[in-house]
């Protein structure tokens, strides 16, 4: 799996936008970026996918570089329950099984 | 829809006794896969089971060891436990895990070993 590269850590104030990064540079052709999030205890909970598009689903957009070394996931209004650790994953997911390979991730604080 | 199940969610053992936890996929998914965190490494993917076989294996010792029923619910086990495996123990469950797929993961079993 490619390495990604997040930040430690970020601040975020309720109701404006977050916007973590990930750099991703030695991505494959066949390989998605995938976000996940992980509220204290509790196990992840997946947020979006994408490939070379960008994505926007419920909880979150997906913006993918042209060349795809790096993406950004938004939450457009954060609230305090967006608080937790987001992981940015890079998985070939092809035929037969995949894994998920996770990193440190970035631990979101959203501010009251 | 009901979410991935685990039990139980809290174990505690001594070193050399053996566990064995379970998993209740989302209904009509048919892999499960399991995963280790620890505050030291992170989450550590263990193993991925698809219509019962064993798909694809993390770099974990022989003591680890899990088995997908024909109802898809999966169990794992771990035998001759020591003091560092001290975990909480994943499981993720998809609808086919290959192409395009995302994981549901259920609240973990926190296993701790004395």
């Amino acid at each position: 799996d490619a390495k990604t590269t997040q930040p430690t850590s970020m601040d975020c104030a309720e109701g404006r936008a977050a916007n973590l990064p990930c750099n991703h540079s030695t991505i494959s052709g066949n390989e998605y970026v995938y976000w996940y999030r992980q509220i204290h205890s509790q196990g992840p909970q997946y947020i979006i996918h994408g490939l070379k598009n960008n994505e926007t689903n419920e909880m979150a957009s997906l913006i993918i570089t042209e060349d795809r070394k790096s993406s950004t996931l938004i939450l457009p209004h954060a609230t305090l329950r967006d608080t937790a650790v987001y992981y940015c994953i890079v998985t070939y997911s092809g035929a037969g099984s995949y894994q998920l390979t996770f990193g440190k991730g970035t631990k979101l604080s959203v501010i009251p | 829809k009901a979410g991935v199940t685990q039990t139980p969610r809290y174990l505690i053992k001594t070193r050399g006794q053996q566990v064995t936890l379970s998993c209740s996929p989302i209904s009509g998914h048919r892999s499960v896969s399991w995963y280790q965190q620890t505050p030291g490494q992170g989450l550590q993917f263990l193993f991925e089971y698809f219509s019962e076989t064993q798909r694809n294996k993390g770099n974990f010792p022989g003591r680890f060891s899990g088995r997908q029923f024909s109802n898809s619910r999966s169990e794992m086990n771990v035998s001759t436990l020591e003091l560092g495996d001290s975990a909480l123990y994943l499981c993720a469950s998809s609808f086919s895990a290959g192409i395009n797929e995302k994981l549901f993961f259920g609240s973990g079993t926190q296993l701790s070993v004395l």
